[in-house]
Protein backbone atom coordinates (compact mmCIF):
# COMPACT_ATOMS: atom_id res chain seq x y z
CA UNK A 1 0.00 0.00 0.00
CA UNK A 2 1.41 3.22 -0.98
CA UNK A 3 1.52 6.28 1.52
CA UNK A 4 1.18 9.56 -0.43
CA UNK A 5 -1.19 12.32 0.98
CA UNK A 6 -2.71 15.42 -0.17
CA UNK A 7 -3.83 18.08 1.62
CA UNK A 8 -6.81 20.09 1.34
CA UNK A 9 -9.15 17.50 -0.20
CA UNK A 10 -10.83 20.68 -1.38
CA UNK A 11 -10.70 24.11 -1.62
CA UNK A 12 -13.18 27.17 -2.50
CA UNK A 13 -11.24 30.52 -2.98
CA UNK A 14 -11.94 33.70 -4.39
CA UNK A 15 -10.29 35.21 -7.02
CA UNK A 16 -6.40 36.88 -6.83
CA UNK A 17 -5.70 34.50 -3.77
CA UNK A 18 -2.50 32.47 -3.10
CA UNK A 19 -2.88 28.59 -2.26
CA UNK A 20 -0.77 25.95 -2.18
CA UNK A 21 -1.45 21.89 -2.32
CA UNK A 22 0.48 20.23 -0.65
CA UNK A 23 1.47 16.54 -1.81
CA UNK A 24 3.72 13.86 0.37
CA UNK A 25 4.64 11.04 0.21
CA UNK A 26 6.40 8.42 3.29
CA UNK A 27 7.68 5.73 1.02
CA UNK A 28 11.22 7.66 -0.15
CA UNK A 29 10.45 8.31 -3.89
CA UNK A 30 12.57 10.19 -5.95
CA UNK A 31 10.19 11.13 -8.47
CA UNK A 32 7.16 13.04 -7.91
CA UNK A 33 4.44 14.63 -10.53
CA UNK A 34 1.06 16.56 -10.61
CA UNK A 35 -1.75 16.46 -12.67
CA UNK A 36 -4.66 18.14 -13.55
CA UNK A 37 -8.05 16.76 -14.44
CA UNK A 38 -10.92 18.65 -15.58
CA UNK A 39 -14.33 16.98 -15.20
CA UNK A 40 -14.48 13.93 -17.45
CA UNK A 41 -11.02 14.72 -18.96
CA UNK A 42 -8.15 12.90 -19.08
CA UNK A 43 -5.07 14.14 -17.11
CA UNK A 44 -2.49 16.12 -17.95
CA UNK A 45 0.80 16.70 -16.59
CA UNK A 46 1.58 19.91 -15.30
CA UNK A 47 5.38 19.51 -13.45
CA UNK A 48 7.34 16.71 -12.44
CA UNK A 49 10.63 16.47 -10.20
CA UNK A 50 13.41 13.31 -10.20
CA UNK A 51 14.65 14.75 -6.97
CA UNK A 52 15.22 17.32 -4.41
CA UNK A 53 16.40 20.66 -5.75
CA UNK A 54 14.77 19.11 -9.05
CA UNK A 55 11.96 20.31 -11.02
CA UNK A 56 10.37 20.01 -14.80
CA UNK A 57 7.33 21.49 -16.10
CA UNK A 58 5.31 18.83 -17.75
CA UNK A 59 3.18 18.58 -21.41
CA UNK A 60 0.49 21.45 -20.11
CA UNK A 61 1.24 24.50 -19.80
CA UNK A 62 0.49 25.97 -16.38
CA UNK A 63 0.53 28.84 -14.15
CA UNK A 64 1.20 26.47 -11.29
CA UNK A 65 5.10 26.52 -9.75
CA UNK A 66 6.67 23.90 -7.39
CA UNK A 67 9.41 23.14 -5.07
CA UNK A 68 11.22 19.86 -4.35
CA UNK A 69 12.99 20.86 -1.17
CA UNK A 70 12.81 17.59 0.78
CA UNK A 71 12.35 14.12 -1.11
CA UNK A 72 8.92 13.94 0.25
CA UNK A 73 7.85 16.84 -0.54
CA UNK A 74 6.24 18.25 -3.05
CA UNK A 75 4.03 21.51 -2.85
CA UNK A 76 2.27 23.40 -5.68
CA UNK A 77 1.64 27.23 -5.70
CA UNK A 78 -0.49 29.44 -7.43
CA UNK A 79 0.00 32.84 -7.26
CA UNK A 80 -2.86 34.52 -8.04
CA UNK A 81 -5.89 32.35 -8.32
CA UNK A 82 -8.30 32.51 -11.29
CA UNK A 83 -11.68 30.75 -12.22
CA UNK A 84 -10.08 29.18 -15.55
CA UNK A 85 -7.70 27.36 -12.53
CA UNK A 86 -11.03 25.20 -11.36
CA UNK A 87 -9.88 21.92 -11.67
CA UNK A 88 -8.75 18.47 -9.72
CA UNK A 89 -5.15 18.36 -9.18
CA UNK A 90 -3.59 14.80 -8.60
CA UNK A 91 -0.36 14.09 -7.02
CA UNK A 92 1.84 10.99 -7.58
CA UNK A 93 5.12 9.57 -6.91
CA UNK A 94 7.03 6.70 -8.53
CA UNK A 95 9.33 3.92 -7.62
CA UNK A 96 11.68 2.26 -10.27
CA UNK A 97 10.07 -0.69 -11.92
CA UNK A 98 11.73 -3.91 -14.03
CA UNK A 99 13.03 -2.34 -17.02
CA UNK A 100 12.56 1.57 -17.76
CA UNK A 101 9.12 2.20 -16.59
CA UNK A 102 8.07 3.18 -13.22
CA UNK A 103 4.72 2.20 -11.21
CA UNK A 104 3.39 5.40 -10.23
CA UNK A 105 1.30 5.46 -7.25
CA UNK A 106 -1.72 8.40 -6.68
CA UNK A 107 -2.77 10.42 -3.82
CA UNK A 108 -6.20 11.78 -3.59
CA UNK A 109 -6.24 14.57 -5.34
CA UNK A 110 -7.09 18.40 -4.57
CA UNK A 111 -10.59 19.62 -6.13
CA UNK A 112 -9.98 23.40 -6.48
CA UNK A 113 -12.75 25.88 -7.13
CA UNK A 114 -12.22 29.13 -7.69
CA UNK A 115 -14.49 31.69 -7.80
CA UNK B 1 -7.09 12.78 -32.25
CA UNK B 2 -5.60 11.78 -28.49
CA UNK B 3 -2.80 9.27 -28.65
CA UNK B 4 -4.69 7.11 -26.29
CA UNK B 5 -8.14 6.16 -27.00
CA UNK B 6 -10.66 4.08 -24.52
CA UNK B 7 -14.13 2.97 -25.61
CA UNK B 8 -16.43 2.69 -24.66
CA UNK B 9 -16.73 5.78 -22.27
CA UNK B 10 -19.75 4.91 -20.15
CA UNK B 11 -21.16 1.73 -19.81
CA UNK B 12 -23.52 0.44 -17.40
CA UNK B 13 -23.85 -3.65 -17.04
CA UNK B 14 -26.28 -5.78 -14.05
CA UNK B 15 -24.48 -6.88 -11.47
CA UNK B 16 -22.60 -10.18 -12.37
CA UNK B 17 -22.12 -9.30 -15.87
CA UNK B 18 -18.35 -9.61 -17.99
CA UNK B 19 -17.22 -6.43 -18.44
CA UNK B 20 -14.65 -5.47 -21.10
CA UNK B 21 -13.09 -2.29 -21.67
CA UNK B 22 -10.48 -1.57 -24.65
CA UNK B 23 -7.62 1.03 -24.98
CA UNK B 24 -6.09 1.80 -28.15
CA UNK B 25 -2.81 3.66 -28.77
CA UNK B 26 -1.34 5.39 -31.42
CA UNK B 27 2.56 5.56 -30.43
CA UNK B 28 5.23 2.82 -29.33
CA UNK B 29 5.30 2.42 -25.90
CA UNK B 30 7.37 0.85 -22.62
CA UNK B 31 4.86 -0.03 -20.67
CA UNK B 32 1.01 0.59 -20.61
CA UNK B 33 -0.68 1.28 -17.03
CA UNK B 34 -4.39 0.64 -16.24
CA UNK B 35 -5.92 3.10 -13.15
CA UNK B 36 -9.19 3.42 -11.21
CA UNK B 37 -10.50 6.51 -10.23
CA UNK B 38 -13.52 6.28 -7.67
CA UNK B 39 -15.63 9.20 -7.39
CA UNK B 40 -14.01 11.05 -4.63
CA UNK B 41 -11.04 11.12 -7.28
CA UNK B 42 -8.38 9.08 -5.65
CA UNK B 43 -6.61 6.86 -8.33
CA UNK B 44 -5.38 3.16 -7.39
CA UNK B 45 -3.32 1.87 -10.14
CA UNK B 46 -4.48 -1.55 -11.11
CA UNK B 47 -1.83 -3.08 -13.53
CA UNK B 48 0.87 -1.95 -15.22
CA UNK B 49 1.81 -4.22 -18.64
CA UNK B 50 4.36 -4.40 -21.06
CA UNK B 51 3.64 -7.63 -22.32
CA UNK B 52 0.87 -10.63 -22.49
CA UNK B 53 -1.31 -10.59 -19.30
CA UNK B 54 -2.11 -9.85 -15.69
CA UNK B 55 -4.58 -11.03 -13.51
CA UNK B 56 -5.68 -10.14 -9.97
CA UNK B 57 -8.70 -11.07 -8.25
CA UNK B 58 -11.51 -10.53 -10.54
CA UNK B 59 -9.80 -8.33 -12.93
CA UNK B 60 -7.63 -9.57 -15.68
CA UNK B 61 -5.47 -7.24 -18.07
CA UNK B 62 -4.15 -8.13 -21.59
CA UNK B 63 -1.63 -6.54 -24.23
CA UNK B 64 -1.20 -6.58 -27.87
CA UNK B 65 2.08 -4.72 -28.17
CA UNK B 66 1.63 -5.53 -32.44
CA UNK B 67 -2.45 -3.96 -32.27
CA UNK B 68 -0.93 -1.47 -29.86
CA UNK B 69 -4.29 -2.12 -28.33
CA UNK B 70 -4.73 -3.28 -24.36
CA UNK B 71 -8.38 -4.65 -22.59
CA UNK B 72 -9.07 -4.51 -19.21
CA UNK B 73 -11.47 -7.50 -18.08
CA UNK B 74 -13.64 -7.68 -14.66
CA UNK B 75 -15.51 -10.88 -14.12
CA UNK B 76 -18.81 -11.14 -12.18
CA UNK B 77 -18.78 -7.51 -11.89
CA UNK B 78 -20.18 -5.78 -8.46
CA UNK B 79 -21.65 -2.47 -7.61
CA UNK B 80 -18.48 -1.82 -6.02
CA UNK B 81 -16.71 -2.01 -9.17
CA UNK B 82 -18.42 1.30 -10.31
CA UNK B 83 -15.77 3.48 -10.93
CA UNK B 84 -14.16 5.28 -13.85
CA UNK B 85 -11.43 3.04 -15.58
CA UNK B 86 -8.45 5.35 -16.95
CA UNK B 87 -5.75 3.83 -19.18
CA UNK B 88 -2.19 5.30 -19.28
CA UNK B 89 0.98 4.86 -21.96
CA UNK B 90 4.48 5.17 -20.95
CA UNK B 91 6.48 6.10 -24.30
CA UNK B 92 9.90 4.89 -25.16
CA UNK B 93 12.20 6.44 -23.58
CA UNK B 94 9.81 9.58 -21.76
CA UNK B 95 8.76 8.07 -18.29
CA UNK B 96 5.93 10.53 -18.53
CA UNK B 97 2.16 8.94 -18.90
CA UNK B 98 -0.19 9.83 -21.44
CA UNK B 99 -3.62 9.37 -20.37
CA UNK B 100 -6.97 8.46 -22.07
CA UNK B 101 -10.22 9.86 -20.93
CA UNK B 102 -11.55 7.35 -18.78
CA UNK B 103 -14.37 4.49 -19.43
CA UNK B 104 -17.37 5.11 -16.84
CA UNK B 105 -18.22 1.31 -15.21
CA UNK B 106 -21.61 1.27 -13.11
CA UNK B 107 -22.19 -1.76 -12.26
CA UNK B 108 -26.58 -2.03 -11.14
CA UNK B 109 -26.96 -4.46 -8.19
Amino acid sequence: EADIYQTPRYLVIGTGKKITLECSQTMGHDKMYWYQQDPGMELHLIHYSYGVNSTEKGDLSSESTVSRIRTEHFPLTLESARPSHTSQYLCASSVPGLGKTDTQYFGPGTRLTVL
Amino acid sequence: KNEVEQSPQNLTAQEGEFITINCSYSVGISALHWLQQHPGGGIVSLFMLSSGKKKHGRLIATINIQEKHSSLHITASHPRDSAVYICAVANFGNEKLTFGTGTRLTIIP
